[in-house]
């Protein structure tokens, strides 16, 4: 059964430092997601993006995050300078069409910031 | 007013027992709804999408009222395995786009 892969499983870093959490969606899909959850708490929509460009994203994908889709198959995230309170688990999901599709989910990276 | 909203227990119940999860949904221009499911440290997934004339799927069923912005989980005859953080998702808005957002979710469990 296809499904979206997530690397690395876990990433300890320091304050400061640029973070690339890497993601591969299920190959047929189109549509592309990240997501984060603080431990304990909700799973935040950070954004999605379609067709190689950024369609939605949340207040909290500030400047310091970025997408890209370098090579048709990976889908990275990239936090350039990376702070305590990013610490969380980052989900990564594809869909295959919009409207009532599924998002399939990565096992997710967590991400513990020093 | 949060987007997504739902009550988020916990709802202890026995093995056997019916239980009932509301969700609301603060856009109007939402198209599509759906319930997730999240074990403890795993990734949601999906257990049903919700369409506007009800839908069941085994012992589970969904509603949705468009007109008070309301989505409901009903899980019959409760199993253990049936416990988890059961998360209300919405899809859509005036902007066209594929923003999904998630409720905080509502934790269930079930007890012999």
């Amino acid at each position: 059964e296809p499904e979206v892969t997530q690397t690395p499983s876990h990433q300890v870093t320091q304050m400061g430092q640029e973070v690339i959490l890497r993601c591969v969606p299920i190959s047929n899909h189109l549509y592309f997601y990240w997501y984060r959850q603080i431990l304990g708490q909700k799973v935040e929509f950070l954004v999605s993006f379609y067709n190689n460009e950024i369609s939605e994203k949340s207040e909290i994908f500030d400047d310091q995050f970025s997408v890209e889709r370098p090579d048709g198959s990976n889908f990275t995230l990239k936090i350039r300078s990376t702070k305590l309170e990013d610490s969380a688990m980052y989900f990564c999901a594809s869909m295959r069409g919009q409207g009532t599709g599924e998002l399939f989910f990565g096992e997710g990276s967590r991400l513990t910031v020093l | 007013r949060k987007e997504v909203e739902q009550d988020p227990g916990p709802f202890n119940v026995p093995e056997g027992a019916t239980v009932a999860f509301n969700c609301t949904y603060s856009n109007s221009a939402s198209q599509s709804f759906f319930w997730y499911r999240q074990d403890c440290r795993k990734e949601p997934k999906l257990l049903m999408s919700v369409y506007s004339s009800g839908n069941e799927d085994g012992r589970f069923t969904a509603q949705l009222n468009r007109a008070s912005q309301y989505i409901s989980l009903l899980i019959r005859d409760s199993k253990l395995s049936d416990s988890a953080t059961y998360l209300c998702v919405v899809r859509g808005g005036n902007t066209g786009g594929f923003k999904t957002i998630f409720g905080a979710g509502t934790r269930l469990f079930v007890k012999a």
